[in-house]
């Protein structure tokens, strides 16, 4: 069975301070990719960034890293030099050989000015 | 940037209406999706559309639910009599064949009364 699991319901991090929010997953399927999605207020999902399982080098964009370890079944966002309008919902999401995306639960983020 | 488009941002409908949630996808992008997410829940798959033909479909997209594509950009979610726990925030996506990146757009929010 496919699983995300994100631990921090909440986070609260400092205005130009970096923050790592944590996802784990479970899978059988030996050819996966992992997501992370953004979603503010407004309630739109917005693409950050995507990790493939046969990936060598962690995925960046901008001032989001994704920390990947295959071993701890780990995908990890980082996101560097918080800005304000980072507070929002962050989902972690699997997409596998089948068609679906499997997200976790989120966590909010609160950028502190 | 070519986005997901979804029409309309909000509905209002009385328990047992039938409604149509209409999605414009990526143009090049051939896969198509519908999740949704309950109020202060994770997002859930629904449906995933290829060829003009369901290809996916969770346990929730039941006999009420029917997806259609009825012209070369339209993609819609029919609930034939709604409910009251359907009310809920459908998202539709769309990724193109060779990547597997699903975009998502800014969402319907369903209120069923």
């Amino acid at each position: 069975a496919q699983k995300i699991t994100q631990t921090q319901p909440g986070m609260f991090v400092q205005e130009k301070e970096a923050v790592t929010l944590d996802c784990t997953y479970d899978t059988s399927d030996p050819s996966y990719g992992l997501f992370w999605y953004k979603q503010p207020s407004s309630g739109e999902m917005i693409f950050l960034i995507y990790q493939g399982s046969y990936d060598q080098q962690n995925a960046t964009e901008g001032r989001y890293s994704l920390n990947f370890q295959k071993a701890r079944k780990s995908a990890n966002l980082v996101i560097s030099a918080s800005q304000l309008g980072d507070s929002a919902m962050y989902f972690c999401a699997m997409g596998n050989t089948g068609n679906q995306f499997y997200f976790g639960t989120g966590t909010s983020l609160t950028v502190i000015p | 940037e070519p986005e997901v488009t979804q029409t309309p941002s909000h509905q209002v409908t009385q328990m047992g209406q039938e409604v149509i949630l209409r999605c414009v996808p990526i143009s090049n992008h051939l896969y198509f999706y519908w999740y949704r997410q309950i109020l202060g829940q994770k997002v859930e798959f629904l449906v995933s559309f290829y060829n003009n033909e369901i290809s996916e479909k969770s346990e929730i997209f039941d006999d009420q639910f029917s997806v259609e594509r009825p012209d070369g950009s339209n993609f819609t979610l029919k609930i034939r009599s709604t409910k009251l726990e359907d009310s809920a925030m459908y998202f539709c996506a769309s990724r193109q064949v060779a990547k597997n990146i699903q975009y998502f757009g800014a969402g319907t929010r369903l209120s069923v009364l």
